[in-house]
């Protein structure tokens, strides 16, 4: 059973904010929130993680409810490389990795 | 550092013929999975390996088999080919025993079965 749920697919004008939600409302306290980006057929990338505090780094921000039931990824100026399917998975920091499949995600496309 | 290679990038079969998906990473991570990819699909984690001698199932691992003799490699054999097989095969890793923080994923490779 899929542990997050997200949008099938969104569009963003180049150059403004992609705010890409997720829903883990069965997240346990031990579970960390990740996102990883596929830009069309190539291996996933890491994007970011967190647990309970919201994060920063030179790709995203990602903002998670107090109840951490959802999370937010945020790109803050999406540029046409930003097209991509964006993954939310759930996972614990100690064994996380072997209990989880990565669902449809959600298609982003940037739009000139 | 070259990340996680896999090998080769594409390949035909024929429905019975066995084969090979190369793994390999340079990054002296202990664990290493191998996920399937159909279309219009997320990725199913087929084998993982949390350290050299170690495997285990994941959630698709029915006609495929691992080994980790080394911490660097990681091969997938199909013993037998259906095309209920054919897909895109990446492979990945991250640092630590138990599978956590960020996960390192080859560039993929594609496997048509006819």
């Amino acid at each position: 059973d899929a542990k997050t749920t997200q949008p099938t697919s969104m569009d963003c004008a180049e150059g403004r904010a992609a705010n890409l939600p997720c829903n883990h409302s069965t997240i346990s306290g031990n579970e960390y929130v990740y996102w990883y980006r596929q830009i069309h057929s190539q291996g996933p990338q890491y994007i970011i993680h967190g647990l309970k505090n919201n994060e920063t780094n030179e790709m995203a921000s990602l903002i998670i409810t107090e109840d951490r039931k959802s999370s937010t990824l945020i790109l803050p100026h999406a540029t046409l490389r930003d097209t991509a399917v964006y993954y939310c998975i759930v996972a614990q920091n100690s064994g996380g990795y072997q209990k989880v499949t990565f669902g449809i995600g959600t298609k982003l496309q940037v739009i000139p | 550092n070259a990340g996680v290679t896999q090998t080769p990038k594409f390949q035909v079969l024929k429905t019975g013929q066995s084969m090979t998906l190369q793994c390999a990473q340079d990054m002296n991570h202990e664990y290493m999975s191998w996920y399937r990819q159909d279309p219009g699909m997320g990725l199913r984690l087929i084998h993982y390996s949390v350290g050299a001698g170690i495997t285990d199932q994941g959630e698709v691992p029915n006609g495929y088999n691992v080994s980790r003799s080394t911490t660097e490699d990681f091969p997938l054999r199909l013993l037998s080919a259906a095309p209920s097989q054919t897909s895109v095969y990446f492979c990945a890793s991250t640092s630590g025993r138990a599978g956590t923080g960020e996960l390192f994923f080859g560039e993929g490779s594609r496997l048509t079965v006819l």
